[in-house]
């Protein structure tokens, strides 16, 4: 009964591909995120969903594109990968109002490598 | 720009010493986590503090935060070698929808 799930794990592909993560929660939270991890496990969020409405939207490239088919869901499209978009990449989510001990909770991880 | 800084980025300690990870932020922010990564895996989420002066407890981990310092610290007692992971504080600048973390402080604890 995983709570963030991501697939796949390992996703090795050509510079130019397009290629898709998927991320599924089980926790019935509303507010879900994409974050990239680098090689030198520095952190930054990319997205975040909340009830299927892109809210914060950093300086990624517009090859990034998240897609939210309903609320436990959110995946994420890259085109044409370059060698920098190599990291590996953290979904997340968290209830919409936070009580004391809430947090984000995060999924697995899918390590990208762009050859 | 906000920026979360913590230190030191690295830590080398023996089993049995005490020591102190810092984390300060630059901006006001409701809410401060801790988190802990093993390498090759998610993030754990060890505490979140809500407002000044508050302390949580874990185990030989104890967070603290001082919201007018804009510090946080995470303070290790008694270091055992199941400590050894990396250490990230973040900060969240929109009620949980924006959080920023800090570059990480990697632990290593030595027999």
């Amino acid at each position: 009964d995983t709570a963030v799930s991501q697939t796949p794990k390992y996703l090795v592909t050509q510079m130019g591909n397009d290629k898709s993560i998927k991320c599924e929660q089980n926790l019935g939270h509303d507010t879900m995120y994409w974050y990239k991890q680098d090689s030198k496990k520095f952190l930054k969020i990319m997205f975040s969903y909340n009830n299927k409405e892109l809210i914060i939207n950093e300086t990624v490239p517009n090859r990034f594109s998240p897609k939210s088919p309903d609320k436990a869901h959110l995946n994420l499209h890259i085109n044409s990968l370059e060698l920098g978009d190599s990291a590996v990449y953290f979904c997340a989510s968290s209830p919409p109002t936070l009580s004391a001990t809430d947090t984000q909770y995060f999924g697995p991880g899918t390590r990208l490598t762009v050859l | 720009e906000l920026k979360v800084e913590q230190n030191p980025l690295f830590l080398s300690m023996q089993e049995g010493k005490n020591y102190t990870i810092y984390c300060n932020y630059s901006t006001t922010s409701d809410r401060l986590y801790w988190y802990r990564q093993d390498p090759g895996k998610s993030l754990e989420s060890l505490f979140v503090l809500l407002s000044n002066g508050a302390v949580k407890q874990e185990g030989r981990l104890m967070a603290s935060l001082d919201t007018k310092a804009r510090l946080s610290t995470l303070h290790i007692t008694a270091a055992v070698h199941d400590l050894s992971a990396t250490y990230f504080c973040a900060v969240d600048i929109a009620t949980g929808n924006d959080m920023r973390f800090g570059a990480g402080t990697r632990l290593t604890v030595k027999p």
